[in-house]
């Protein structure tokens, strides 16, 4: 059973362009979060989404940030006109239907550098 | 409200000593915990989760915490490090729903 995966690792990217990070959950995983790590901090949650629904995004920044998780396929996280201080990385966690609360599993994350 | 404090930002033990990284919680609710590693660019894996059963809660790699209700705390301790220790270490809570509260972490070095 393969793990979460998060494609791409790493991605630079210009201010002013997009950035679209994939995550694709474990087996039998119906739910994803979204994490962001700034350096030297610990992660901030940013987005809770089951599929074709957005339960809870009170984490995500008002403006240029978007997330979705169609029912086939992976989630995305968009990131439109990126800035510098956008430059984190980026972490998925899924988990079984009911069960977020006490058992999330992460991938490896997208390091976003913005130049 | 919830919230993770991480006591310290750094903790430097030798290799073959014993190893404590504080954590304190403060939660409405009964709290889930957590405590995961991350090693250099590396994703975060789970040592631990307390969610009401046993207070002693052992994890992977010889890890072990205590949940301590009325000191608020879930101390994560193994009683000899490994190099392979060094990495950083979070603390995180979970109060009934969905949402996890991630410490600020607590970078472990294992001098040789």
């Amino acid at each position: 059973n393969a793990g979460v995966m998060q494609n791409p690792r790493h991605l630079v990217r210009r201010r002013g362009q997009e950035a679209r990070l994939r995550c694709s959950p474990m087996k039998g995983h119906s739910h994803v979060y979204w994490y962001r790590q700034l350096p030297e901090e610990g992660l901030k949650f940013m987005v809770y989404l089951q599929k074709e629904n957005i339960i809870d995004e009170s984490g995500m920044p008002k403006e240029r940030f978007s997330a979705e998780f169609p029912k086939e396929g992976p989630s995305i996280l968009r990131i439109q006109q990126v800035v510098r201080g956008d430059s984190a990385a980026y972490f998925c966690a899924s988990s079984p239907p009911g069960r977020g609360q006490i058992e999330q599993y992460f991938g490896p994350g997208t390091r976003l550098t913005v130049t | 409200a919830q919230s993770v404090t991480q006591l310290d930002s750094h903790v430097s033990v030798s290799e073959g000593t014993p190893v404590l990284l504080r954590c304190n919680y403060s939660s409405s609710y009964s709290p889930s915990l957590f405590w995961y590693v991350q090693h250099p660019n590396k994703g975060l894996q789970l040592l631990l989760k307390y969610t009401s059963a046993a207070t002693l809660v052992k994890g992977i790699n010889g890890f072990e915490a205590e949940f301590k209700k009325s000191e608020t705390s879930f101390h994560l301790t193994k009683p000899s490090a490994h190099m392979s220790d060094a990495a950083e270490y979070f603390c995180v809570v979970s109060t009934g729903g969905f949402k996890t509260i991630f410490g600020a972490g607590t970078r472990l070095f294992v001098k040789a």
